[in-house]
């Protein structure tokens, strides 16, 4: 089955700890993207990947770094400069970057601060 | 910068009701602009893309309209059923959004049996 696999689906992490979410696609697809999702809002771009070796940031980059050393990961570290970490992340990717392309979304992960 | 509201954040409505969602964006210069839905908990599932050039999408019980001129979009349900309960996101990819998608908050749809 192709597709977006995200793991962890539920992550719990102590205040002052970097920690890794995973994002890989079977897609053959160029173009992969985080997001972040808080309740009752919608979803911002933290970072972009268009290509292999290289990424964008978002809106939300502050705090977070990605590598995309292949072209089916592209796995996002929160780091403990993340102020406000607790939120729902969700991976995606699409053929290119371009705006005429949809894009496909993974299941998620919850992440939570203790 | 693009901003894109969605109201109302919720909706309840009887099963078997025609429904209508709304989204509005303050910039036209956009490529496309796509509905979601997303299930409790899960991640997004594309509905509708239209492009810039399109006035509408339908597919089965869907439709999807743009008017860009007017900075709306609306996305129609019809004879909705207790599945059809979900939010529901409009996201749009505009030129002056350094070609990212901008998201709305959502519209949370519950369809009472």
């Amino acid at each position: 089955d192709g597709g977006i696999t995200q793991s962890p689906k539920y992550l719990f992490r102590k205040e002052g700890q970097n920690v890794t979410l995973s994002c890989e696609q079977n897609l053959n697809h160029d173009a992969m993207y985080w997001y972040r999702q808080d309740p009752g809002q919608g979803l911002r771009l933290i970072y972009y990947s268009q290509i292999v070796n290289d990424f964008q940031k978002g809106d939300i980059a502050e705090g977070y770094s990605v590598s995309r050393e292949k072209k089916e990961s592209f796995p996002l570290t929160v780091t403990s400069a993340q102020k406000n970490p607790t939120a729902f992340y969700l991976c995606a990717s699409s053929i290119g970057g371009r705006g005429t392309d949809t894009q496909y979304f993974g299941p998620g992960t919850r992440l939570t601060v203790l | 910068k693009q901003e894109v509201t969605q109201i109302p954040a919720a909706l309840s409505v009887p099963e078997g009701e025609n429904l209508v969602l709304n989204c509005s964006f303050t910039d036209s210069a956009i490529y496309n602009l796509q509905w979601f839905r997303q299930d409790p908990g899960k991640g997004l599932t594309s509905l509708l893309l239209i492009q810039s050039s399109q006035r509408e999408q339908t597919s089965g019980r869907l439709n999807a309209s743009l008017d860009k001129s007017s900075g709306r979009s609306t996305l129609y349900i019809a004879a909705s059923q207790p599945g059809d309960s979900a939010t529901y996101l409009c996201a749009l990819f505009s030129s002056g959004s350094a070609r990212q998608l901008t998201f709305g908050s959502g519209t949370q749809l519950t369809v009472l049996p």
